[in-house]
């Protein structure tokens, strides 16, 4: 059974900062890992999907990375804002079975000014 | 463009009462489709997912069922609430292999 596992849990950091976020998970079979992000009481707004075959991607100040072989991804958030702050999530689909995706428990971003 | 709207937004419901939560999904046609829980402290928690009209797969047993009587119509129901059964409840769509899942706004459902 596929496990997303999100370190840390929780993250504060001042404005301007450039940062990463973790998320590991323990079956390298997978379709893809994908990012979100979650605002209080919003749900999720999917960032970026990174396909098996694919190291990484970007969008604007997020570029997220694949290692398949190690089972890790990682977010990078260039130069943060406040208005970065908010929980990010990672799910990874897993191959073989149903692709439906399994989502870490995600990290808390503070940005502050 | 697609949009997916979930409604109500929040719901307060005292125990043993009934439940319909509905979604619906705009601008795609055989989406599939997706009911999660969300309970602070335990991640999202799969509930229901749906490929297509009348077909429904659970993941967890429970005192909750799911139907899509359209092809971007997905409901989430209940007959008798349960305390247990409070939580922030999200759709979500995707078209499948390797497509991103898009969110709806989400249901707080809070159980008195």
């Amino acid at each position: 059974k596929q496990e997303v596992t999100q370190i840390p849990a929780a993250l504060s950091v001042p404005e301007g900062e450039n940062l990463v976020l973790n998320c590991s998970f323990t079956d390298s079979a997978i379709y893809n890992l994908q990012w979100f992000r979650q605002d209080p009481g919003k749900g999720l707004t999917s960032l970026l999907l990174i396909q098996s075959s694919q190291r990484e991607q970007t969008s604007g100040r997020l570029n997220a990375s694949l290692d398949k072989s190690s089972g890790r991804s990682t977010l990078y958030i260039a130069a943060s804002q406040p208005g970065d702050s908010a929980t990010y999530l990672c799910a990874v689909s897993a191959s073989g079975g149903s692709y439906i995706p399994t989502f870490g428990r995600g990290t808390s971003l503070i940005v502050h000014p | 463009s697609q949009t997916i709207h979930q409604w109500p937004a929040t719901l307060v419901q005292p125990v043993g009462s009934p439940l319909s939560l509905e979604c619906t999904v705009e601008g795609t046609s055989n989406p599939n489709l997706y009911w999660y829980r969300q309970a602070a402290g335990r991640g999202l928690q799969l509930l229901f997912y749906s490929v297509g009209i009348g077909q429904i797969s659970s993941e967890v047993p429970q005192n909750l069922s799911a139907s899509r009587p359209q092809d971007r119509q997905f409901i989430l129901s209940s007959k008798k609430l349960l305390l247990s059964d409070s939580g922030f409840y999200l759709c979500a769509w995707d078209r499948g292999y390797n497509q991103p899942q898009h969110f709806g706004d989400g249901t707080r459902l809070s159980i008195l």
